[in-house]
């Protein structure tokens, strides 16, 4: 398995441009998650997935958006980026937990988004 | 929401010496709390997790203990080697959702 697979690696965008971050997953999992890492601040949730069709807000969704339409794939869309964007993009992905407790996440490599 | 908390920011230990990092959360519901490694310019990779049904749980050098009541939870870190230097997060999850703490950069010096 490729595990959970992010594209592209690195971006530099001219403020109020647009973009799509890909993120894919070929385990079959159910929950998908997308994550901004500032230095310092460890990780915020963005948007998170508990499966195709569904999508909820997490900690920081403006300036966001997000499309579930399969299992495999949750793309985070930039619209107008700002330099407050300028971030580390992390997409994860774990399994459905049968019983109370969750199952770990799984991380992608990463994108590395400058705004200027 | 859960507010988790995560001291120190910065660690230094000599090498075979023992690192412990703190993390306290906020929200009683939370029940499953990883710890995650992350190497420069690399992605967060889990080390060890534990259970509120659990109050320690170790795997060779790795050791988490956890505290309900004062919801609190640490790593620890023993024998240390130059290869455990990383940041480490935290995280606390309930729901479907996880939260993270600002992580705790670990030098260790041969």
């Amino acid at each position: 398995n490729a595990g959970v697979t992010q594209t592209p690696k690195f971006r530099i965008l001219k403020i109020g441009q647009s973009m799509t971050l890909q993120c894919t997953q070929d385990m079959n999992h159910n929950y998908m998650y997308w994550y901004r890492q500032d230095p310092g601040m460890g990780l915020k949730l963005i948007y998170y997935s508990v499966g195709a069709g569904i999508t909820d807000k997490g900690e920081v969704p403006n300036g966001y958006n997000v499309s579930r339409s399969t299992t495999e794939d949750f793309p985070l869309r930039l619209e107008l980026a700002a330099p407050s964007q300028t971030s580390v993009y992390f997409c994860a992905s774990r399994p459905f937990s049968r019983g109370s407790y969750n199952s770990p996440l799984h991380f992608g490599n990463g994108t590395r988004l400058t705004v200027t | 929401g859960e507010n988790v908390e995560q001291h120190p920011s910065t660690l230094s230990v000599q090498e075979g010496d023992s690192a412990v990092i703190k993390c306290t959360y906020s929200d009683s519901a939370s029940n499953y709390f990883p710890w995650y490694k992350q190497e420069l310019g690399k992605r967060p990779q889990l080390i060890i997790d534990i259970r509120s049904n659990v109050g320690e749980k170790k795997d060779q050098r790795i050791a988490v203990t956890l505290n309900k009541t004062a919801k609190h939870f640490s790593l620890h870190i023993t024998e240390t080697q130059p290869e455990d230097s990383a940041v480490y997060f935290c995280a606390a999850s309930t729901g479907n959702q996880f939260y993270f703490g600002t992580g705790t950069s670990l030098t260790v010096i041969p």
